[in-house]
Order: structure tokens, then C-alpha cells, then sequence
């Protein structure tokens, strides 16, 4: 059963901590993302990789870290220095560089307790 | 930079009427458009793509897309609205050029269909 997972479904973080999302896909994708969804704002673009090994930073990278050590694999790291992490996060991935579509996970709510 | 605009917030019609859901973009070369649609508490779920060729592309559930060059638009129609269409939609941009991996979405429209 292909697609992205995307784990948890919601997650509850203490001021101060860092917390880290979980999002694997098993379609053989080069590229994946990582989007941040706030009511009203539609989804904004937080990091991307292309390829394992290497990511470049979307429009609202700030307080955020990844890493892309294998294809499958793209986490996302939200730090203490994310000053309103408080949102729904959407990780996707597509085929790479051309005019595929991209697959989505079906999302994690992460609320700061 | 890529962008895309979505005008409207949202958008009402009654069953059975068509619907159009707008959504302008810019970009600096061609542009990959597509549109996702959104159910609460869910993922997106993709619609249709215009990638070349046909300007009016045909996707799923009954929607489809014009693609219009000179004006930069790419506005979601569907001639017979359901009100099981509604939903939240997302239209999105992707560059053909060195960036062609980034995708960059508008800030979506919240279809609503009355009985």
C-alpha cells in the first residue's frame, strides 16, 4: 500500500522543547516537502530536498530543521526557537524536477501546551 | 519569486449551479498550475495539473481548469455544483526552470454548495 505517512496525527509540545515530525513515503519519490497550514494562510513552505542529502529552505524556515538522510525519509525538527508552532504541518512528496504533482500525508497537529 | 493568488476567501453557490474558483500566479518562465482540493482535518487531495498542450484540462469529480497565458489565471470550474464538493481548494505553482521543485500554493477558497 504506497504513500505518505506522516506521524503522530497530533502531537502536544511544552513551551521550550523541541519535537520532531515523522514523515516517510514508500513511492520511490526524489523530492519531498514540508508545509505548515495556519487558518486563513493557506499553506506555506517550509523546506524542500529534492534529492538525499540536500534541502533548501522554503519561505518560512526560521525555527525549523530536516535532514534527508535516506529517499524515503524527511523529518522535520521544530526547536524551541519557533516562536508560534502552534499549526497543522503537511509533508509531501512528487517524482522530482518536472510537472508531477505532489502527494500529500494526511498531516500532524502540533499544539504547544 | 513564484506566487499565487487566490481572490476570493470564499465562495457560495446553490446545487446544481455552476461554480468557478479563481486563481491568478506568477512566475518567471511557463508554469506547471495545479489544484488540490482539501476535506477538514485531511491532507490534499490532487484535482487536475496543466502541464502543456490543451488549454482546458479535465480532472477529477467533475472539475476542470482553464489555463489562460495572456491573463495568468487558472480558475477551477465544474458545470453542476454538489454540495458534497464542499470543501477547501488549493491552487499551486511550480516553475519549469532551476527551482522546479518548489511548489508554492495560494491561500485556498472555502467552496460552499447550499442545497
Amino acid at each position: 500500500d504506497g504513500g505518505i505517512t506522516q506521524s503522530p496525527k497530533y502531537l502536544f509540545r511544552k513551551e521550550g522543547q523541541n519535537v520532531t515530525l515523522s514523515c516517510e513515503q514508500n513511492l520511490n519519490h526524489d523530492a519531498m516537502y514540508w508545509y505548515r497550514q495556519d487558518p486563513g494562510q493557506g499553506l506555506r513552505l517550509i523546506y524542500y530536498s529534492q534529492i538525499v542529502n540536500d534541502f533548501q529552505k522554503g519561505d518560512i524556515a526560521e525555527g525549523y530543521s530536516v535532514s534527508r538522510e535516506k529517499k524515503e525519509s524527511f523529518p522535520l525538527t521544530v526547536t524551541s526557537a519557533q516562536k508560534n508552532p502552534t499549526a497543522f504541518y503537511l509533508c509531501a512528496s512528487s517524482i522530482g524536477a518536472s510537472g508531477t504533482e505532489a502527494f500529500f500525508g494526511q498531516g500532524t497537529r502540533l499544539t504547544v501546551v | 519569486a513564484q506566487s499565487v493568488a487566490q481572490p476570493e476567501d470564499q465562495v457560495n453557490v446553490a446545487e446544481g449551479n455552476p461554480l468557478t474558483v479563481k486563481c491568478t500566479y506568477s512566475v518567471s518562465g511557463n508554469p506547471y498550475l495545479f489544484w488540490y482540493v482539501q476535506y477538514p482535518n485531511r491532507g490534499l487531495q490532487f484535482l487536475l495539473k496543466y502541464i502543456t498542450g490543451d488549454n482546458l484540462v479535465k480532472g477529477s469529480y467533475g472539475f476542470e481548469a482553464e489555463f489562460n497565458k495572456s491573463q495568468t489565471s487558472f480558475h477551477l470550474k465544474k458545470p453542476s455544483a454538489l454540495v458534497s464538493d464542499s470543501a477547501l481548494y488549493f491552487c499551486a505553482v511550480r516553475d519549469r526552470g532551476s527551482s522546479a521543485s518548489k511548489i508554492i500554493f495560494g491561500s485556498g477558497t472555502r467552496l460552499s454548495i447550499r442545497p
